[in-house]
């Protein structure tokens, strides 16, 4: 299986900073295929970025993805309070579909 | 709007089984493969199996491989998972995801239900 690491959390931030969250992986991720979700305590998660880079839908600009291989990134600019959340990074390449530990972000 | 809501969550004895439930709504359900995901307590989400849209289901993952069946009703717009021989290590919210088509390779969950919880206990 591949194993994915995020950065050690929680991060206490300030509104305005900008964070960037990483993620490695324990073998190379084929074709980028990771996605970045974000997890409020008792709201469904929500996909932020798929294919390493590619935001979802109705996600805004300040939510960036980068990487390759086995690591990737991201970012997130101008931190607002409602950016509060535990952030996980997912592997989509090579079955059986894994999760990283999450990173808790604070403003 | 996409939603997913799951039920059939609750306190189980070990040794019985489970039964989970996700209606969904808002989208062309056939069209789509689902999957499980849960999240034990203080543990990170792990990914259960998944389903293709016409029904087609993925080997289950080795935590639950021999226990678990992932099934759904298209008519009904629901999918359905069954683990069996529940043990402690089975307490865990459920989630069920749908994913970004109709096939379960290479799978991104683009959306998500509020979770279940099942809490394993004697």
């Amino acid at each position: 299986d591949i194993v994915l690491t995020q950065s050690a959390g929680p991060l206490s931030l300030s509104a305005g900073d900008t964070v960037s969250l990483s993620c490695r992986a324990s073998r190379t991720v084929g074709s980028n295929w990771l996605a970045w979700y974000q997890h409020k305590p008792g709201q469904a998660p929500r996909l932020l970025i798929y294919n390493a880079y590619r935001r979802a839908s109705g996600i805004a600009d300040k939510f960036s993805g980068s990487g390759s291989g086995t690591d990737f990134t991201l970012t997130i600019s101008g931190l607002e309070p409602e950016d509060s959340a535990v952030y996980y990074c997912q592997q989509y390449s090579r079955s059986p579909w894994t999760f990283g530990q999450g990173t808790k972000v604070e403003i | 709007d996409v939603q997913l809501s799951e039920s059939g969550g609750g306190l189980m004895q070990p040794g019985e089984s489970l039964r989970l439930s996700c209606a969904a709504s808002g989208f062309s359900f056939s069209s789509y493969a689902m999957s499980w995901v849960r999240q034990a307590p203080g543990k990170e989400m792990e990914w259960l199996a998944s389903v293709s849209g016409g029904g087609s289901v993925t080997p289950e993952a080795d935590p639950v491989k021999g226990r678990l069946t992932i099934s759904r009703d298209n008519a009904r717009k629901t999918l359905y998972l069954q683990l069996n021989d529940l043990i402690v290590e089975d307490t865990a919210v459920y989630y069920c995801a749908r994913g970004d088509n109709d096939w379960y390779s290479n799978m991104y969950f683009v959306d998500w239900g509020q979770g279940t919880l099942v809490t394993v206990s004697s």
